[in-house]
């Protein structure tokens, strides 16, 4: 089975510049989330989506960063303009939304931002 | 939401038993308790689940008491690649996930 896939995995660009990531959760699996995870910190949810709804977006800096999530499978997440303090690993991660809290999340390998 | 705490780090041996232990206080009934292991420079990966008692599987045992307001993370005679962040996730379908700072495991030589 393929795991969540994620590009690109390293992006370095210039405050006030836009950048986008991309997801592609495993197949079949209905939830997707954004997570931004800053050095020394665990993961931050940013968004949720469930197909391609979405459950909580109450973390998502809505000013600057936007996603969406194509046909309820693959999803990309929006910076624009980028600040500095967005430097930081943003994961994807799906699960099969089982319906329970036993859910179990499988995470892509991150993109790694560095803004400068 | 049912927040967690764990030990900021933990140093432990090779060939040594590893308890890193979760307070959950505020878990609901239907809550799980889920374990997830991070590598530097990659995604968080679930390593246990369990809703009471004792789970165990090929890579950790997870031991939760009747009162379920803690849970112990064990890893049997861990080596230098369980170096790692551990981190305990309580009550994932109705809420906000939320994995804290997890517990940073280093095991020397």
């Amino acid at each position: 089975e393929a795991g969540v896939a994620q590009s690109p995995r390293y992006k370095i660009i210039e405050k006030r510049q836009s950048v986008a990531f991309w997801c592609n959760p495993i197949s079949g699996h209905a939830t997707l989330y954004w997570y931004q995870q800053i050095l020394g910190q665990g993961p931050k949810l940013l968004i949720q989506f469930q197909n391609n709804g979405v459950v909580d977006d109450s973390q998502l800096p809505k000013d600057r960063f936007s996603a969406e999530r194509l046909k309820g499978v693959d999803s990309t997440l929006k910076i624009q303009p980028a600040k500095l303090e967005d430097s930081a690993v943003y994961l994807c991660a799906s699960s099969p939304n089982l319906g329970t809290s036993a859910e179990t999340q499988y995470f892509g390998p991150g993109t790694r931002l560095l803004v400068l | 939401l049912a927040k967690t705490t764990q030990p900021i780090s933990m140093d432990s041996y090779e060939g040594q038993e590893v308890n890193i232990t979760c307070s959950h206080n505020n878990i609901a009934t239907n809550d799980y308790i889920t374990w997830y292991q991070q590598f530097p420079s990659q995604g968080p990966r679930f390593i246990i689940q369990g809703y009471k008692t004792k789970v165990t599987n090929e890579v950790a045992s997870l031991f939760i008491p009747a009162d379920r307001k803690s849970s112990t993370l064990s890893l049997p005679r861990v080596s230098l690649s369980d170096t790692a962040v551990y981190y305990c996730l309580v009550g994932l379908d109705y809420d906000i996930p939320t994995f804290g700072r997890g517990t940073s495991l280093i095991v020397h030589p």
